[in-house]
């Protein structure tokens, strides 16, 4: 167990609609990391955290937003969804600043766009 | 543009050998490099850092190697076992971690 819990499990919804996605980090970790992983493309980075401010930003679509909250759980937000959206979004947690670690991973949550 | 290449094909390999995967990447002056597995629907576990000023590091079955110059890394598990099979990713992040970018991931076989 990573430590890091997103919910929910399993998504599935229709093209136009909206989710919300959640992660809780692990207990300390004030960084979270979220990316998107499709069967044909590995980790694509889509944002980071830290301690509430965005501070990094990868391949992230406009249709797509994030945002850390005060108790350090963040939440990615998928709007208009399309087909082509459907994949394992990963959150992640560390500490940079802090003597350096990895990344710990929760479990996914798999977003279905039928 | 960043490129982190690793080995699309998939390596097998006879339990009790040595596996070696290879991470080479362009464009990039990493602080430090991870190595992670992957099994297939799960998230990434974190396996071990190295820092760019480190020429190697070991835990327990495993080593992994960093060459700047070179812009490789080499990540070793030694006496092999079919549980070490899955997807193994290697990741750079820049000082300050502030954006941590992955490799395609190599799959590993382990036969008995």
């Amino acid at each position: 167990d990573s430590g890091v819990t997103q919910t929910p499990k399993h998504l599935i919804t229709a093209t136009g609609q909206r989710v919300t996605l959640r992660c809780s980090p692990r207990s300390g970790d004030l960084s979270v990391y979220w990316y998107q992983q499709s069967l044909d493309q590995g980790l694509q980075f889509l944002i980071q955290y830290y301690n509430g401010e965005e501070r990094a930003k990868g391949n992230i679509l406009e249709r797509f937003s994030a945002q850390q909250f005060p108790d350090l759980h963040s939440e990615l937000n998928l709007s208009s969804l399309e087909l082509g959206d459907s994949a394992l979004y990963f959150c992640a947690s560390g500490s940079p600043g802090q003597a350096p670690g990895g990344l710990y991973f929760g479990a996914g949550t798999r977003l279905s766009v039928l | 543009s960043q490129k982190i290449e690793q080995n699309s094909e998939a390596l097998n390999i006879q339990e009790g050998k040595t596996a070696t995967l290879t991470c080479n990447y362009t464009n990039y002056s990493p602080a430090y490099l991870q190595w992670y597995r992957q099994d297939p629907g799960r998230g990434p576990v974190f396996l071990l850092l190295i820092r760019e000023n480190e020429k190697e590091k070991r835990k327990e079955r495993l080593k992994v190697t960093f060459d700047t110059t070179l812009k490789q890394s080499l990540f070793h598990i030694t006496a092999s076992q079919p549980a070490d099979s899955a997807t193994y990713l290697c990741a750079l992040a820049s000082g300050g971690y502030q954006k941590v970018t992955f490799g395609t991931g190599t799959k590993l076989q382990v036969i008995p």
